[in-house]
């Protein structure tokens, strides 16, 4: 089935570094999603974006968070800088309109 | 609060029988999805339901919107069906903002 991609699976930084997630998302949706989910809690939505623009933002994506998708390429999270409460497992999705998301596999984020 | 809650939270089940899980939904929700996660963590799309009731296979799925729940059912349970299960539904808004259950560990024996 369609896949959503997500470079790299893991990532290690120290803390007020900046870091960029990657997502290659499946190639005909138009819906773009970040969630992020703290080891032992729920899966929770940060942010979706569609036509260049963020549509919704959580009150997780902090103003250290930004999102883009330069010339239909990778969907990206960037935190800038970062901080210990940003390690996570941060999940990126896609989708068409009005149908089911597609989620990657996660990336582990592990801010030192 | 809390949007979506599942149950149960643990389910075991021998090979050859089934069960149901359940989200009950504490507001008007206007889609769910059901998710099966693998053993690598890997979300598996199992169903996405606007309304009514969908089958695949050994599973099948049901939502109310209006009585603000969602089902799962499984029968005939085999061991490779066992892994965390998890429903996720969007409020009225359409813009795939997903509230997820906090899943339920199935854990199929011989």
């Amino acid at each position: 089935g369609p896949k959503v991609l997500q470079i790299p699976s893991h990532q290690i930084i120290d803390m007020g570094q900046m870091v960029t997630l990657n997502c290659d998302p499946v190639s005909n949706h138009l819906y773009f999603y970040w969630y992020k989910q703290i080891l032992g809690q729920q899966m929770e939505f940060l942010v979706n974006f569609y036509n260049g623009k963020v549509m919704e933002k959580s009150k997780l994506f902090k103003d250290q968070f930004s999102v883009e998708r330069p010339d239909g390429s990778y969907f990206t999270l960037k935190i800038q800088p970062t901080a210990l409460e940003d390690s996570a497992v941060y999940f990126c999705a896609s989708s068409l309109p009005n149908e089911r998301l597609f989620f990657g596999h996660g990336t582990k984020l592990s801010v030192l | 609060g809390d949007q979506v809650e599942q149950s149960p939270s643990a389910l075991s089940l021998h090979e050859g029988t089934g069960s149901a899980l359940r989200c009950n939904f504490t507001t008007t929700m206007r889609a769910v999805q059901w998710f099966r996660k693998n053993s690598r963590g890997s979300l598996i799309n199992l169903f996405y339901l606007a309304s009514g009731t969908k089958e695949n296979g050994r599973l099948k799925s049901a939502f109310d919107s209006k009585e603000r729940y969602s089902t799962l059912h499984i029968r005939d349970a085999q061991l490779e069906d066992s892994g965390t299960y998890f429903c996720a539904a969007e409020a009225g808004t359409n813009t795939g903002k997903l509230t997820f259950g906090d899943g339920t560990v199935l854990t199929v024996k011989p």
